[in-house]
């Protein structure tokens, strides 16, 4: 079972240049989201999805796009990269987040750390 | 806001308790987690809390007061491999579905 499934793991990109961040999940999750994790400022959601069609922006969604064709699939874009965007990327899946209710435990995946110049 | 507030660091030596704070606006409260995170690791889930009281799991417990908009994790039995970061989330009635985390406390366990 892999669990939650980012790539690339690294990445290097030029400001303006555009690029997609993979994430997958096996688990059969309803709930994806995205973070960024950047020193002193903990994790900020970007975005999430509660399930295929269904999206809806976080704390920080601006300058990130995201779609959720499938169950399994949650991609992240940059569309035109920035200094700013420079940070570690996490996605994340659970069953959904029962306010009150069931745990909705959060996997997260391995993280991708990005570096735009 | 919604915020949530955590202590930055904090240090304990190797065998010892220590219990790791977290306060969080208490209007629309939902449910709280705590996740540990080693250095350039990804977060992993330690404990979920509701309703008020404690939960042990281990050497771990986690406690909260809804009322108080106050939660702690205590670890008990120190180890080395327990240095890292531990970081409080909460859920809010305003932002079902998202899991807002605070900026986490790096602890540091000294033999």
């Amino acid at each position: 079972n892999a669990g939650v499934t980012q790539t690339p793991k690294f990445q290097v990109l030029k400001t303006g240049q555009s690029m997609t961040l993979q994430c997958a999940q096996d688990m059969n999750h309803e709930y994806m989201s995205w973070y960024r994790q950047d020193p002193g400022m903990g994790l900020r959601l970007i975005h999430y999805s509660v399930g295929a069609g269904i999206t809806d922006q976080g704390e920080v969604p601006n300058g990130y796009n995201v779609s959720r064709s499938t169950t399994e699939d949650f991609p992240l874009r940059l569309l035109s990269a920035a200094p700013s965007q420079t940070s570690v990327y996490f996605c994340a899946s659970s069953y959904l987040l029962l306010a009150g209710g069931d745990t909705g435990e959060l996997f997260f995946g391995e993280g991708s750390r990005l570096t735009v110049l | 806001g919604q915020n949530i507030d955590q202590p930055t660091e904090m240090t304990a030596t190797e065998g010892a308790i220590v219990q790791i704070n977290c306060t969080y606006q208490t209007s629309g409260f939902n449910g709280l987690f705590w996740y540990q995170q080693h250095a350039g690791e990804a977060p992993t889930f330690l404990s979920y809390n509701v309703l008020d009281g404690l939960e042990e799991k281990g050497r771990f417990s986690s406690f909260l007061s809804r009322s108080k908009g106050y939660s702690y994790l205590l670890l008990k039995e120190l180890q080395m491999k327990d240095s890292a970061s531990y970081l409080c989330a909460v859920i809010w009635d305003t932002g079902f579905q998202k899991l807002v985390f605070g900026t986490g406390t790096r602890l540091l366990v000294s033999p």
